[in-house]
């Protein structure tokens, strides 16, 4: 079955600074998706960036990247240049790519960014 | 773009009532979702549907029911509400596996207390 785990569930980083929120998974699937998802206080889930377990690059969009470590079974997202906005829960998922593309998502990670 | 809508954005419902959260999306994907968000939690997926007529359960699909008559809509039935369906409901659409890292496109979400 799958699993994404999130070990922080609570993250501080001051404007300007990069933060890095951990994710890992468990599959026994080859071709799978990984996702990270945003969540501001007045709730509604912003995709952020996303990874195929087939990709040789680590994918970037703008002041995020995902950090693929594929033997490691790790997906942890840096955002770099930390800004006010970021403050929110940050969900990791993954998709199997086989069969129905289910999302499962982790548990969260709260990040704070003060002045 | 509208995107996904969801309606009510709130509801507060008593014991053994009955609802239907609406959703619907513009965008003409295949696939559609929803999923509960419990406090302090990530998403979990109730039920899903790859097209028009084809729907199945998800990981916690106890006390709902779903149709999917068209393309666009996807609505959640609850039969006789519970305590435990307390929580934030949110609908999502994809297109198909096909498109590769295309995500899922979330509504704003529907906030429900049963009392």
């Amino acid at each position: 079955a799958q699993k994404i785990t999130q070990t922080q569930p609570g993250m501080f980083v001051q404007e300007k600074e990069a933060v890095t929120l951990d994710c890992t998974y468990d599959t026994s699937d080859p071709s799978y998706g990984l996702f990270w998802y945003k969540q501001p206080s007045s709730g509604e889930m912003i995709f952020l960036i996303y990874q195929g377990s087939y990709d040789q690059q680590n994918a970037t969009e703008g002041r995020y990247s995902l950090n693929f470590q594929k033997a490691r079974k790790s997906a942890n997202l840096v955002i770099s240049a930390s800004q006010l906005g970021d403050s929110a829960m940050y969900f990791c998922a993954m998709r199997e790519e086989i069969g129905f593309q289910k999302l499962v998502f982790g548990t969260g990670t709260r990040l704070l960014v003060s002045p | 773009n509208a995107g996904v809508t969801q309606t009510p954005k709130f509801r507060i419902l008593k014991i053994g009532q009955s609802m239907t959260l609406q959703c619907a999306q513009d965008m003409n994907h295949n696939y559609m979702y929803w999923y509960r968000q419990d406090p302090g939690m990530g998403l979990k997926l109730i039920y899903y549907s790859v097209g028009a007529g084809i729907t199945d359960k998800g990981e916690v699909p106890n006390g709902y029911n779903v149709s999917r008559s068209t393309t666009e809509d996807f609505p959640l039935r609850l039969e006789l509400a519970a305590p435990s369906q307390t929580s934030v409901y949110f609908c999502a659409s994809s297109y198909s596996r096909d498109r590769g890292g295309q995500p899922q496109h979330f509504g704003d979400g529907t906030r429900l207390s049963i009392l």
